[in-house]
């Protein structure tokens, strides 16, 4: 089992409609990066969470550390919206090491 | 531009073959990442450099060899490489694991 699990792995959305990506994540894990992919390969990331809330644009990233979850909200969606979204989680193992663990990506559309 | 930037953008090369890819940024952080992300697969951590020195090889082939001569550039030398090599190569340096910035990646192509 992945550490880090998103959901959906695939999804179609009309311009306009607001959409949300999740993430639920182990224990260890002690902050969240989102980070978006278009196609051509280069990653931009969005956000990096460990509590509360981040809101960019018409971009929310939320997460419930009791839970383990996370959340990417992308509100009045636009075809430019389309891409990849990566949930990453931070873990730590021992000492000053610390590594991300990818989740395997939604894959979205947004069509005109 | 993210501030982290690789070249090539995408490679062909045969097996028999020897290429690197290059890595640079100039954001003042002190950890470089080698990521290889497969089709359909998370990425994978393949190598990590903190202050120059390689303080992770995660069970890589030896036909994979990085090497990191200052804190802004870090290389791939490849050679030998098999057709399941084929990849995309991602670049990301940090500052003390926060703070990841990626590059645009390197379109490995292996005939």
């Amino acid at each position: 089992k992945n550490e880090v699990e998103q959901s959906p792995q695939n999804l179609t959305a009309q311009e306009g409609e607001f959409i949300t990506i999740n993430c639920s994540y182990s224990v260890g894990i002690s902050a969240l990066h989102w980070l978006q992919q278009h196609p051509g390969g280069g990653i931009v990331s969005l956000f990096m969470l460990s509590s509360g809330k981040k809101k960019h644009g018409r971009l929310i990233a939320t997460i419930n550390i009791q839970e383990k979850h996370s959340s990417l909200h992308i509100t009045a969606s636009h075809p430019r919206d389309s891409a990849v979204y990566i949930c990453a989680g931070l873990m730590n193992y021992g000492g000053a090491t610390n590594k991300l663990i990818f989740g395997t990506g939604t894959l979205l559309a947004v069509q005109p | 531009e993210t501030g982290v930037t690789q070249t090539p953008r995408h490679l062909v090369m045969g097996m028999t073959n020897k290429k690197s890819l290059k890595c640079e940024q100039h954001l003042g952080h002190n950890a470089m990442y080698w990521y290889k992300q497969s089709a359909k697969k998370p990425l994978e951590l393949m190598f990590v450099y903190n202050f120059k020195e390689q303080t992770e090889n995660n069970s890589v082939p030896s036909r994979f060899s990085p090497e990191c001569p200052n804190s802004s550039h870090l290389f791939l030398h490849l050679h030998t490489l098999q057709p399941e090599d084929s990849a995309l190569y991602l670049c990301a340096s940090s500052q003390d694991s926060y703070g990841y910035t990626f590059g645009s990646g390197t379109r490995l192509t292996v005939v």
